[in-house]
């Protein structure tokens, strides 16, 4: 089945604890992207990839960092969470620039 | 940066209603997209529109790309239960080799039996 894998689906860690959330898509598409989703905010893009070694910044990067070693993989590293960091991520991928995303299922992350 | 207004940001309708949403934008737009995204889920691509004055449908689902490429407008016909959840509109700029995704924030439907 085409899809987008997010681990894990619920992460609770504390402030300054290094995390990565990964995402692997089994579409072999180029683009990768990752998203927060916060209430009254909606879905803000994090980084995207365009493809292997390729990443720049989306509207909201600072606080994350993102690789992309293989066209498979776009892990979402965190150095040191903060609180404000708690929110809703998605990973997503496309096949090229002009097409829409397919979103994975989600991270609920909740720093304390 | 780029924003989208997307109205209305609630809808609360009787089942079997028709409902119309819409993105507006100071930016052009290459691509629109509408997305549905249920609780818990991630959004899911419904309709994706990619040329000015484009209206395609997707079962009870009409969406148009706007003549002047800075709006965009999603029907749904005779609306059921399982309509519900959030609808996003999303613009996509695609020049040189961004693919940067831009998303409204998102209309929440409910639809009463």
């Amino acid at each position: 089945e085409a899809q987008v894998t997010q681990n894990p689906r619920y992460l609770i860690t504390v402030t300054g604890k290094k995390l990565t959330v990964t995402c692997s898509q089994n579409m072999n598409h180029e683009y990768m992207s990752w998203y927060r989703q916060d209430p009254g905010l909606g879905l803000r893009q994090i980084y995207y990839s365009m493809n292997v070694e390729v990443t720049d910044k989306g509207d909201v990067p600072e606080g994350y960092k993102v690789s992309r070693k293989e066209k498979r993989n776009f892990p979402l590293i965190l150095e040191s969470p903060s609180p404000n960091q708690t929110s809703l991520y998605f990973c997503a991928s496309s096949p090229h620039r002009s097409a829409g995303y397919t979103f994975g299922s989600g991270t609920r992350l909740t720093v304390v | 940066g780029q924003q989208l207004n997307q109205s209305p940001q609630s809808m609360f309708i009787q089942e079997g209603e028709d409902v119309s949403m819409n993105c507006t934008s100071s930016s052009i737009f290459n691509t629109w997209l509408w997305y549905k995204q249920d609780p818990g889920e991630g959004p899911v691509l419904l309709i994706a529109l990619y040329k000015a004055g484009e209206l395609t449908s997707n079962g009870r689902l009409t969406a148009q790309f706007g003549i002047t490429r800075k709006d965009s407008f999603l029907n749904i016909s005779a609306s059921i239960p399982s309509d519900v959840g959030i609808y996003f509109c999303a613009g996509l700029n695609y020049g040189g080799s961004q693919g940067n995704l831009i998303f409204g924030k998102g209309t929440k439907l409910s639809v009463k039996p």
